[in-house]
């Protein structure tokens, strides 16, 4: 069974831009969590989706924003990047169920200059 | 804020046991321990998770004290490829349509095995 798969892997981008990175999760799975890794702040949760609505979100500016589609993929965009927003995105996917793990992709590693 | 304790490093001799310690005292009756691994620029790997009970699959074997308060996670056999930052993390789940609980990381411990 293929794993989640994150487009693009990598993605430079300046300042004022927006990005939208791409995250197609495991066969079968519904539910996509996306996270940002900073070195500074480490693993942060961002938002969370299952049939196409969001479910929770984590302490983000409004400038992350989220989606998803019929078939669970999932794209998150980042509106007027800022320096700070460098970091590695990452999605995961589960399936509904109590207590189930959560599958992650390799991240997009995101670069602002 | 996480809401477990772990050291930050510990190191392994390559084919001894690897046993990396984790305290959540504060620790929910809902409320599930999980350990990740993640090597070095990827993405999180997804290794066991138990409730109360003691757990074994193919990666490690994860055991939960009685009261909860303490689990501790054993790779039995370390390998130089098990050298990673392991995250102990507690989590709700409230099962079918509603949030799976979102993962709190915390710093981990970084396990470095030596040959």
């Amino acid at each position: 069974k293929a794993g989640v798969t994150q487009t693009p892997r990598y993605l430079i981008k300046t300042r004022g831009q927006q990005v939208t990175l791409s995250c197609s999760p495991i066969s079968g799975h519904r539910s996509v969590s996306w996270y940002q890794q900073t070195p500074g702040q480490g693993l942060q949760f961002l938002f969370e989706y299952f049939s196409e609505t969001q479910r929770n979100k984590g302490n983000f500016p409004g400038r992350f924003s989220g989606r998803q589609f019929s078939n669970s993929r999932s794209e998150m965009n980042v509106s007027t990047l800022e320096l700070g927003d460098s970091a590695l995105y990452l999605c995961a996917s589960s399936l509904q169920r109590e207590g189930n793990e959560q599958f992650f992709g390799p991240g997009t590693r995101l670069t602002v200059l | 804020d996480a809401k477990t304790t772990q050291p930050t490093s510990m190191d392994c001799a390559e084919g001894r046991a690897a046993n990396l310690p984790c305290n959540h005292s504060t620790i929910s009756g809902n409320e599930y321990v999980y350990w990740y691994r993640q090597i070095h620029s990827q993405g999180p790997q997804y290794i066991i998770h138990g409730l109360k009970n003691n757990e074994t699959n193919e990666m490690a074997s994860l055991i939960i004290t009685e009261d909860r308060k303490s689990s501790t996670l054993i790779l039995p056999h370390a390998t130089l490829r098990d050298t990673a930052v392991y995250y102990c993390i507690v989590r709700v789940a409230t099962g079918y349509g509603g949030s799976q609980g979102n993962l709190i990381f915390g710093k981990g411990t970084k396990l470095s095995v030596k040959p």
